[in-house]
C-alpha cells in the first residue's frame, strides 16, 4: 500500500512570498497525483491534478511539478486567500490515500 | 453547475447501521466515478471507496472493507454508502466526491459539503 507523506506540517509564510509544499509517495504513482486545498468550514477544493495540471478556476499563481515519487506544489505570491490546508493525494494504485497534509499559515 | 448534496448521517450507537445518500446533478452521473472520502473531528482526509461509472470497479479502504458497501443509482443520479457494523473511529465527515473520468483512477474534481456521522452510545 502506497503512503503519501506531506513536509512540512506547518508552514509559516508572509503575503507576497512564495510557498512551496512537499509530497513524497512510497512508490513511484507516475504523475496520478492531485493538490487540494481545504479551508476551514469547507469542503476540499481540486488545485491540481496530474501532478502539474491546474483545475478549472484556478490561479496562474498556483503549480504543480513532480513525478514518481517526488511531487511539489508552489505557491509563487501567497494571497490572504491562500492560507489554508493542503493535501496530496496519488489516484494511480488503489487504495488512494492522501498525505496527512500541510497547514500554510501567515507569518 | 455541479452540484454534491449528501444526507443520512446522524447520531448511531456503535454496532448498528446508516445508510448515506450523495444526490448529484449538473453533470451526466452516469459518466462518472464516484467517491466517498471522509474526515474525523480536526484530521486530515481519508479516501473511504470508490466506484465507477458502471459499477464494474469498486474499491475499499481497509478500514471500513468488509464493513462499508458503496453503489449508485444511475437512474437517480444518486451515490450511496451503506455503512454496518459501526465503530467509534467512523465519526467523521462524509464527503462524496465526482471523479474526473469514467473509472476511478482519476483526481476528485468536485465535493460535496458532507454529512456528519457519529457513532457514539
Amino acid at each position: 500500500e502506497i503512503v503519501m507523506t506531506q513536509s512540512p506540517a506547518t508552514l509559516s509564510v508572509s503575503p507576497g512570498e512564495r510557498a512551496t509544499l512537499s509530497c513524497r509517495a512510497s512508490q513511484s504513482v507516475g504523475s496520478n497525483l492531485a493538490w487540494y486545498q481545504q479551508k476551514p468550514g469547507q469542503a476540499p477544493r481540486l488545485l491540481i491534478y496530474g501532478a502539474s495540471s491546474r483545475a478549472t478556476g484556478i490561479p496562474a499563481r498556483f503549480s504543480g511539478s513532480g513525478s514518481g515519487t517526488e511531487f511539489t506544489l508552489t505557491i509563487s505570491s501567497l494571497q490572504s486567500e491562500d492560507f489554508a490546508v493542503y493535501y496530496c493525494q496519488q489516484y494511480n494504485n488503489w487504495p488512494f490515500p492522501f498525505g496527512q497534509g500541510t497547514k500554510l499559515e501567515i507569518k | 453547475e455541479v452540484q454534491l448534496v449528501e444526507s443520512g448521517g446522524g447520531l448511531v450507537q456503535p454496532g448498528r447501521s446508516l445508510r448515506l445518500s450523495c444526490a448529484a446533478s449538473g453533470f451526466t452521473f452516469d459518466d462518472y466515478a464516484m467517491h466517498w472520502v471522509r474526515q474525523a473531528p480536526g484530521k486530515g482526509l481519508e479516501w473511504v471507496s470508490g466506484i465507477s461509472w458502471n459499477t464494474g470497479s469498486i474499491s475499499y479502504a481497509d478500514s471500513v472493507k468488509g464493513r462499508f458497501t458503496i453503489s449508485r443509482d444511475n437512474a437517480k443520479n444518486s451515490l450511496y454508502l451503506q455503512m454496518n457494523s459501526l465503530r467509534p473511529e467512523d465519526t467523521a465527515l462524509y464527503y462524496c466526491a465526482k471523479v474526473g473520468g469514467s473509472v476511478i483512477y482519476y483526481e476528485l474534481d468536485y465535493w460535496g459539503q458532507g454529512t456528519l456521522v457519529t457513532v457514539s452510545s
